[in-house]
């Protein structure tokens, strides 16, 4: 079966400085691996989506993750960040056909001035 | 763009009655899903559809039932409502064909509370 791990809980970084949140994974074959992003009182935005081709994907807002195979990592990287950044952030993973997509715990991000 | 949309954000209800949950997404997408969002257990899968009638359990059914009569409409229903299912729940589309199926596409939540 397919998991994701977002080691990290929580995540405080000051406004400006650089950003990355850490997601690993665990499945047999090339995942299609996602960031979604939860402002909040929201639902859940996509910011970013990895299927195949090129293991550095360019999303919304500035983000940008990289698919490292050989890590089973999916991390997610900002240089910049903005205080409207301050949201809560969710890796997930699918397989494909009709296969459900299985989100990670969560990484909540602070952005202090 | 994919508009999701939930017929209530928040909803108070007591414990014992049968309540519904409504979620209508306007771009023909074949796929359904109800989750709920709990504080560090993240997205849990309750049902999902991919066909107008057809249903799947996800990973938490118990003491859910869901209908999809028409391919925009799925309810999620409480058939007896518990103090436990006091959550935000959290209803998505995705499309049918392609790489694409894979991505979805939120409504804002509804937060319900179970008294």
């Amino acid at each position: 079966a397919q998991s994701v791990t977002q080691p990290d809980i929580h995540i405080t970084v000051s406004e400006g400085a650089s950003l990355e949140l850490r997601c690993n994974y665990s499945y047999g074959a090339t995942p299609y691996l996602f960031w979604y992003v939860q402002s909040p009182g929201q639902g859940l935005q996509l910011l970013l989506k990895y299927f195949s081709g090129d293991t550095l994907v360019q999303g919304i807002k500035g983000f940008e993750a990289e698919f490292k195979r050989s890590q089973s990592s999916f991390n997610l990287r900002k240089p910049s960040v903005h205080w409207s950044d301050a949201a809560e952030y969710f890796c997930a993973v699918g397989s494909g056909g009709y296969q459900k997509v299985t989100f990670g715990t969560g990484t909540k991000l602070q952005v202090i001035p | 763009d994919v508009k999701v949309t939930q017929s209530s954000r928040y909803l108070v209800k007591r414990t014992g009655e049968k309540v519904f949950l409504e979620c209508v997404q306007d771009m023909d997408h074949e796929n359904m899903f109800w989750y709920r969002q709990d504080p560090g257990l993240g997205l849990r899968l309750i049902y999902f559809s991919y066909d107008v009638k057809m249903k799947e359990k996800g990973d938490i059914p118990e003491g859910y039932s869901v209908s999809r009569e028409k391919k925009e409409r799925f309810s999620l229903i409480l058939e007896s409502a518990s103090t436990n299912q006091t959550s935000m729940y959290l209803c998505a589309s995705s499309p049918a064909l392609g790489s694409e199926q894979e991505t979805q596409y939120f409504g804002p939540g509804t937060r319900l509370l179970v008294l």
